[in-house]
């Protein structure tokens, strides 16, 4: 089946950093990406979609300055989390789906985000 | 407005016992409704999708059921594992022109011994 690839899965950093978040659809082409958030325990949260070649759409509340999203390939898709604070330590997934929108979505297996 | 609630919140049975997960829904025009198992600290799997046609839809011990005139869903898990222990997911896709997902908040299951 397809397969969508997250990278890092664990990242810790320092407050005030960036971190770069990858996701690949490895075997399809992925016209649609998004990313969520999972805090513990909790359900996950949609920040974004995006499209490839065109801007993302955010949701309400999260800023668009903060998580930068950038899908210039029909097979990448990346999160960056600028200046990064410890309250956006997170499990963050992103999905992908492929040319028809009904079709499946395929989950990355998520990125581990601690700040310091 | 468009949502997605699932019930219970959490549940605990015995393994070897069998379960049902119920989603309702209230989004208009429907596409879809599909089932995820999502494990601690991974990303979700599908376990099944069904369009409105559907009514019934297995995967191994996974069964999806759909009635699009009351709205409802349910997963039924048969004979239970401890590997089943996990939240499941149940998101109904609006038919518009973005496709948009509604999230159900998921219900918690836990397997005892």
């Amino acid at each position: 089946g397809a397969v969508v690839s997250q990278h890092p899965s664990w990242v810790i950093c320092k407050s005030g950093t960036s971190v770069k978040i990858e996701c690949r659809s490895l075997d399809f082409q992925a016209t649609t990406m998004f990313w969520y958030r999972q805090f513990p325990k909790q359900s996950l949260m949609l920040m974004a979609t995006s499209n490839e070649g065109s801007k993302a759409t955010y949701e309400q509340g999260v800023e668009k300055d903060k998580f930068l999203i950038n899908h210039a390939s029909l097979t990448l898709s990346t999160l960056t989390v600028t200046s990064a604070h410890p309250e956006d330590s997170s499990f963050y997934i992103c999905s992908a789906r492929g040319q028809m929108n009904t079709g499946e979505l395929f989950f990355g297996e998520g990125s581990r985000l601690t700040v310091l | 407005k468009n949502q997605v609630e699932q019930s219970p919140q959490s549940l605990i049975i015995l393994e070897g016992k069998n379960c049902t997960l119920q989603c309702n829904y209230t989004v208009s025009p429907f596409s879809n409704l599909r089932w995820y198992k999502q494990d601690t600290g991974r990303g979700p799997v599908s376990l099944t999708i069904m369009t409105f046609s559907e009514n019934t839809k297995s995967n191994g011990r996974y069964t999806a059921t759909l009635d699009a005139d009351t709205k409802q869903s349910s997963l039924h898990i048969t004979a239970s594992q401890l590997s089943d222990s996990a939240s499941y997911i149940c998101v109904v896709t609006i038919m518009d022109s973005n496709y948009q997902l509604i999230w159900g908040a998921g219900t918690k299951l836990i397997i005892k011994p």
